[in-house]
């Protein structure tokens, strides 16, 4: 089946330090790649996404690269601010025929100090 | 254009219980689909409904249902509650049938007593 690997946190950082979060997928198939991320109290916001191979998503500073060779999909963001304090999920959805399967990895919380 | 919309916000229950969970899409988006958040078990999916019809669905006993309308806003009921069902319910809507894209609601958060 599909399934989704995250970096265990919680990751704790100081302001302006560099992010990385670790992802690896494995699926039947070539799906989509998302990131979402979960502030305390509220539901899941698109971050960015990536659809094919060698794609790289960005948004608000963070990036994250499509490698198909090594099944990964890490996020990154070069400089940290205290108001990226949050929870990370990356995901990946297929479609098997007609039913879509979003598929999730377990959150990375991050914090970050000032 | 307003976003996903989930209600109740809040709800408590009692072990035995059943409750219903109403989600809005995202006006325009006919696919709606159900995840279950625990700290446990992180966010797993429930099922998914296109056009009034359930596309696919999760790996959940049937207490679990849901059902869509013409006009694309969808329920889901849980019966005979139990103390594990305790959860944030998440609703996310999609505008096809085949976009990978899902926005999400803010979420239904369920306590089970």
């Amino acid at each position: 089946g599909n399934s989704v690997t995250q970096m265990e946190g919680p990751v704790t950082l100081s302001e302006e330090a560099f992010l990385t979060i670790n992802c690896t997928y494995t699926a039947t198939g070539y799906p989509s790649l998302f990131w979402y991320v979960q502030y305390p109290g509220e539901g899941l916001q698109l971050l960015l996404k990536a659809t094919k191979a060698d794609d790289k998503g960005s948004n608000k500073g963070f990036e994250a690269t499509y490698r198909k060779e090594t099944t990964s999909f890490h996020l990154e963001k070069g400089s940290v601010q205290v108001s990226d304090s949050a929870v990370y999920f990356c995901a990946l959805s297929l479609f098997s025929g007609s039913a879509r399967q979003l598929t999730f990895g377990s959150g990375t919380q991050l914090t970050v100090l000032p | 254009k307003a976003g996903v919309t989930q209600t109740p916000r809040y709800l408590i229950k009692t072990r035995g219980q059943q409750v219903t969970l109403s989600c809005s899409p995202i006006s325009g988006h006919r696919s709606v689909s159900w995840y279950q958040q625990t700290p446990g078990q992180g966010l797993q999916f429930l099922f998914e409904y296109f056009s009034e019809t359930q596309r696919n669905k999760g790996n959940f006993p049937g207490r679990f249902s849901g059902r869509q309308f013409s006009n694309s806003r969808s329920e889901m009921n849980v019966s005979t509650l139990e103390l594990g069902d305790s959860a944030l319910y998440l609703c996310a809507s999609a505008a096809g049938s085949h976009d990978n894209e899902q926005f999400f609601g803010p979420g239904t958060r369920l306590t089970v007593l």
